[in-house]
């Protein structure tokens, strides 16, 4: 089974400053994905970015990055130069690619406030 | 391109009613998941089809709730009867899966209210 770990269950930011959202994970898998989505107070859950566990690179996405430490199985989402649209929640997901079908498993989500 | 349509978008019923909830996934996608989300359990899978074929309904809660997809373009989700544990937000996404990499996107939600 997986398992997404967020340990922050809020966070505040300074407008322009960068932020860090933590994600540990868990799984047997030698192959998964790991995603993050961010839900403004709306309520949609919007698709953030995506990394392969054999990815070499980091993946990056405009002012979101995705800080990649396999042997520590982390994934941290970096948020660049925020900006106050940015206050939402955000969730990070894993999927297996080898057994575990197409199942995505979130982790409770970390609710990021950016304030002036 | 038309992302994930989901209606309606805010549904308020009685305890004891039938309820369905439609989806419309991305054209193109083979994937399409339902999930629910409340504050108590986070987002949870209900269940996923892929090519219209229900592959995992393991998340489904109970009896009371039945999923179709009877062609690519389209989804319900049933609860019947329903009951005031059921209010949520139910979402449906879609994804396609291309060298093993996929991404599921989702629909606006249906914001389910059970007096």
């Amino acid at each position: 089974a997986q398992k997404i770990t967020q340990t922050q269950p809020g966070m505040f930011v300074q407008e322009k400053e960068a932020v860090t959202l933590d994600c540990t994970y868990d799984t047997s898998d030698q192959s998964y994905g790991l995603f993050w989505y961010k839900q403004p107070s709306s309520g949609e859950m919007i698709f953030l970015i995506y990394q392969g566990s054999y990815d070499e690179q980091n993946a990056t996405e405009g002012r979101y990055s995705l800080n990649f430490q396999k042997a520590r199985k982390s994934a941290n989402l970096v948020i660049s130069a925020s900006q106050l649209g940015d206050s939402a929640m955000y969730f990070c997901a894993m999927r297996p690619f080898t057994g575990g079908g197409n199942k995505l498993t979130f982790g409770t989500g970390t609710q990021l406030k950016v304030e002036l | 391109d038309a992302g994930v349509i989901q209606s309606p978008r805010h549904e308020v019923t009685e305890m004891g009613q039938e309820v369905t909830l439609r989806c419309k996934p991305i054209s193109g996608h083979d994937y399409l998941f339902w999930y629910r989300q409340t504050m108590m359990r986070g987002l949870e899978l209900l269940i996923y089809f892929n090519n219209n074929v229900p592959i995992d309904d393991s998340g489904m809660p109970e009896d009371r709730f039945s999923a179709k997809m009877p062609n690519a373009s389209f989804s319900t989700l049933k609860i019947q009867p329903s009951e005031p544990r059921d209010s949520a937000v139910y979402f449906c996404a879609s994804s396609f899966i291309s060298r093993g990499a996929d991404t599921q996107y989702f629909g606006p939600g249906t914001r389910l209210t059970v007096l």
